[in-house]
């Protein structure tokens, strides 16, 4: 059990900019989180992936926003057109099963200049 | 709507004595409860949780908590408090039949020596 990777850990990049951060699950796990964190807040679901089928998209997703797992594997996470309110830790989790805890990896924190 | 609230924002207690962190919920219907910890620019870390069953659950580290439905509360608690204890806790509630977490705002723990 490798844990779960996120990449980069840090990005900075000016605003307007395009972004991607990749997270790498659990092996055998089937299900994908993504998670946003903002300083002195507990993490906001973003979306869920069930394999590679996208099944859920929070209201926070704006259109600039787009995630995909395309093999079922590990996951991107694409924001365009950076603005200043998306600096954040993005945190990726995966679990086995429904009934089974979220593993959370590090985080990719992204801040805008 | 599902939500979590943790009334304090800071707990310090000294090494050896006991840690309560505490977290009220609200869901309509069965809910499933979670506690987390996260150290300084790290993810999170699965501490345990509460599906169905005993209402004390043991977890990791030494620490438990306690389901109570009539106060709809799962408080985290740890009889003896160690230095390394010091961290930022989450607790995290989701319906049975969903899969996204909700977090609280979390609760910093200190602990002195």
């Amino acid at each position: 059990d490798t844990g779960v990777s996120q990449d980069p850990r840090h990005k900075i990049t000016k605003r307007g900019q395009n972004v991607t951060f990749r997270c790498d699950p659990i092996s055998e796990h089937n299900r994908l989180y993504w998670y946003r964190q903002t300083l002195g807040q507990g993490p906001e679901f973003l979306t869920y992936f069930q394999n590679e089928a996208q099944l859920e998209k929070s209201r926070l997703l704006s259109d600039r926003f787009s995630a995909e797992r395309p093999k079922g594997s590990f996951s991107t996470l694409e924001i365009q057109r950076t603005e200043q309110g998306d600096s954040a830790m993005y945190l990726c989790a995966s679990s086995l099963g429904v009934n089974q805890p979220q593993h959370f990896g590090d985080g990719t924190r992204l801040s805008i200049l | 709507a599902q939500s979590v609230a943790q009334p304090e924002d800071q707990v310090n207690v000294a090494e050896g004595n006991p840690l309560t962190v505490k977290c009220t919920y609200s869901v309509s219907g069965n809910p499933y409860l979670f506690w987390y910890v996260q150290y300084p620019n790290r993810g999170l870390q699965f501490l345990l949780k509460y599906i169905t069953g005993d209402n004390l659950v043991k977890g990791s580290y030494g620490f438990e908590a306690e389901f109570n439905k009539s106060q709809t509360s799962f408080h985290l608690k740890k009889p003896s408090a160690l230095v390394s204890d010091s961290a930022l806790y989450f607790c995290a509630v989701r319906l049975g039949n969903d899969y996204k977490l909700s977090f609280g705002a979390g609760t910093t723990v200190t602990v002195r020596a």
